[in-house]
This record gives C-alpha cells, sequence and structure tokens, in this order.
C-alpha cells in the first residue's frame, strides 16, 4: 500500500541554524500539506500547497517557514533560522483530491533544536 | 477562530466494555469529520471518517455525526488493551485543500 514518506525521522540542530524537512508524497496525490505537533500538545495546520502554490498558510507559518516541491516526487519544509520553540513533531501529508478521500499522513520529523 | 473540542481524558475502561469518545465542533461549514488514533511519538492513524448525518460502522467502532448539534462521537465495542492511545477527532472543510483542524485528543486507557 503506498504511503508518505519523511526524512530524517529525527533531526537535532542549534537555534539559528536552517533545516530542511523532506518529504515524500503519495505518487498520484496533488494535495500536500504540513503539521507540526509540540510534544503534549494538539496537531496544527502549517500549510497546504497545490498546483504549485501555497494554497493556505496558518499565523504559524510566518517568513521563517518556505516550502518547495522541487521535483515531481519530494516534497519540503525549510525553517531559515530555527529557534527553541520550533522543537516539534513535523507531519507531511498528502491527498489524492478525489471526493470523500482523506489526508494521509507521513510518520513525522522529530525536530529538537537546542 | 475554527475549533474542534475534546475532553481530554483520561477515560478508563475496563476490556470488552464499549469506550464513547465525543467531540464539538465550531465552524457550521465544516463537511468532513475524522477519528484518528494517535500512540505516543507517532502520527495519526486514520480510523474513520464521516460526512453524512447518522451514525457509520466499521468492525467494532461507530462514528456518529449530529451536525445540528455540531457533534461527533466515536464508540469502540468490546475494547481492547490495544485500542489504548489518544484519539484525535478532526474536521475539514469543503474544498479540496482545506486543512485539517484537530482537537487536543482524548487518552483512552483500556483496563485489563
Amino acid at each position: 500500500e503506498p504511503e508518505v514518506t519523511q526524512t530524517p525521522s529525527h533531526q537535532v540542530t542549534q537555534m539559528g541554524q536552517e533545516v530542511i524537512l523532506r518529504c515524500v508524497p503519495i505518487s498520484n496525490h496533488l494535495y500536500f500539506y504540513w503539521y507540526r505537533q509540540i510534544l503534549g500538545q494538539k496537531v496544527e495546520f502549517l500549510v497546504s500547497f497545490y498546483n504549485n502554490e501555497i494554497s493556505e498558510k496558518s499565523e504559524i507559518f510566518d517568513d521563517q517557514f518556505s516550502v518547495e516541491r522541487p521535483d515531481g516526487s519530494n516534497f519540503t519544509l525549510k525553517i531559515r533560522s530555527t529557534k527553541l520553540e520550533d522543537s516539534a513533531m513535523y507531519f507531511c501529508a498528502s491527498r489524492s483530491g478525489l471526493a470523500g478521500e482523506t489526508q494521509y499522513f507521513g510518520p513525522g520529523t522529530r525536530l529538537t533544536v537546542l | 477562530q475554527k475549533e474542534v473540542e475534546q475532553n481530554s481524558g483520561p477515560l478508563s475502561v475496563p476490556e470488552g466494555a464499549i469506550a464513547s469518545l465525543n467531540c464539538t465542533y465550531s465552524d457550521r461549514g465544516s463537511q468532513s469529520f475524522f477519528w484518528y488514533r494517535q500512540y505516543s511519538g507517532k502520527s495519526p492513524e486514520l480510523i474513520m471518517f464521516i460526512y453524512s448525518n447518522g451514525d457509520k460502522e466499521d468492525g467494532r467502532f461507530t462514528a456518529q455525526l449530529n451536525k445540528a448539534s455540531q457533534y461527533v462521537s466515536l464508540l469502540i465495542r468490546d475494547s481492547q488493551p490495544s485500542d489504548s492511545a489518544t484519539y484525535l477527532c478532526a474536521a475539514t472543510g469543503y474544498s479540496s485543500a482545506s486543512k485539517i483542524i484537530f482537537g487536543s485528543g482524548t487518552r483512552l486507557s483500556i483496563r485489563p
């Protein structure tokens, strides 16, 4: 069964450094998303992406964040200058766009900012 | 602000009993509703989705939706210890690109 994959599974970085989180959505999906979950808190929407552009972004998704689909398979989230409060699990999700289809989540990347 | 509200629990249920999980949502424009199961440190795993008023059954799970009351529930019959997890209620809008709005989750513990 096709699945969303994410790399790395765990990323440790120093405050102020740039990180890139990578996702490979399910191959025929058209809609892509990033969510994050700070430890002990709810899953929060960051950004949705369709047709090579951002469809919607949350207040969390400020100028420090960017997304890109550099080729036909990868979907990346870049954080330019990480802060301590960026430490969280980051989940990528994708959706086909067919009626009734839900979003499928990847296993997540745990980002730790020191 | 669109919200999905859940009782955080923990909800403790004896093995073999019915576990009942509830949530409410604030946005009347929400179209589809989901129940995810999440184990600690793992990603949300879809259990069921529902978009029509009434009940939807899948094995031991029944989702119920009441749009007039803006209320969604999940019943787990014959609860097993492996059902112990955090259950996330979630809602999404009509658009294909719509984000999912998650509740904070209810921690369910099935005691043997």
